[in-house]
């Protein structure tokens, strides 16, 4: 009954080794975001895409990217990742649209990513 | 920066309801309040959201004050399944608009 998915649950890099983390949904919505979360800290967006459209967020560091090669998938690129990247990454989704119940967000379980 | 204040932590007996209060005094007309919860390591769970109007569904109630700022957050009989972050969020109902996470406050059911 997933609908948004996230691969794998705990993935370990290496400093400076480029990793990439993959979100899939099947609720067929227009709407994808990415999230950081800190230890103990509340999530903080990355960016989004509403379909293809990508969104940054004016302080997301540029060794973040992302690409959404169609509906259902997107991914997070980290291009350099240092040990300050080391966190976990959630995944969301919304309908889009001004009608409010399409803006609820979707959570994925969340990506943990350890930098060694 | 978020634009509610919340405690940051609670303690609630199991069984009892859960009162968690949101101050929102910069709220604008056209924002909705947003509640969502954070089960240790797992995303974000949606709750419930209103505008001015009090809401209920299945997980919980919202109580919204007459000039809307502040609102508080009822789980009616907790259980210790409900131990978790829970974020209380404003934001206009247009999705351009996205969520801004503040501390949250951290619930602790009690057996």
């Amino acid at each position: 009954d997933a609908m948004v998915i996230q691969n794998p649950r705990y993935q370990v890099t290496q400093f400076g080794k480029p990793v990439t983390l993959s979100c899939s949904q099947t609720l067929n919505h227009n709407v994808m975001y990415w999230y950081q979360q800190k230890s103990s800290q509340a999530p903080k967006l990355l960016f989004h895409y509403y379909d293809k459209d990508f969104n940054n967020e004016a302080d997301t560091p540029d060794n973040f990217q992302s690409r959404r090669p169609n509906t259902s998938f997107c991914f997070l690129d980290i291009r350099s990742p240092g040990l300050g990247d080391a966190a976990m990454y959630l995944c969301a989704t919304s309908g889009g649209g001004p009608h409010t119940a399409k803006n609820i967000q979707y959570f994925g379980a969340g990506t943990r990513l350890s930098v060694l | 920066d978020a634009k509610t204040t919340q405690p940051p932590s609670m303690d609630c007996a199991e069984g009892r309801a859960a009162n968690l209060p949101c101050n929102h005094s910069t709220i604008s007309g056209n924002e909705y309040v947003y509640w969502y919860r954070q089960i240790h390591s797992q995303g974000p769970q949606y709750i419930i959201h209103g505008l001015k109007n009090n809401e209920t569904n299945e997980m919980a109630s919202l109580i919204i004050t007459e000039d809307r700022k502040s609102s508080t957050l009822i789980l009616p009989h907790a259980t210790l399944r409900d131990t978790a972050v829970y974020y209380c969020i404003v934001r206009v109902h247009n999705y351009g608009q996205n969520f801004v996470f503040g501390p949250g406050t951290r619930l602790s059911v009690l057996p």
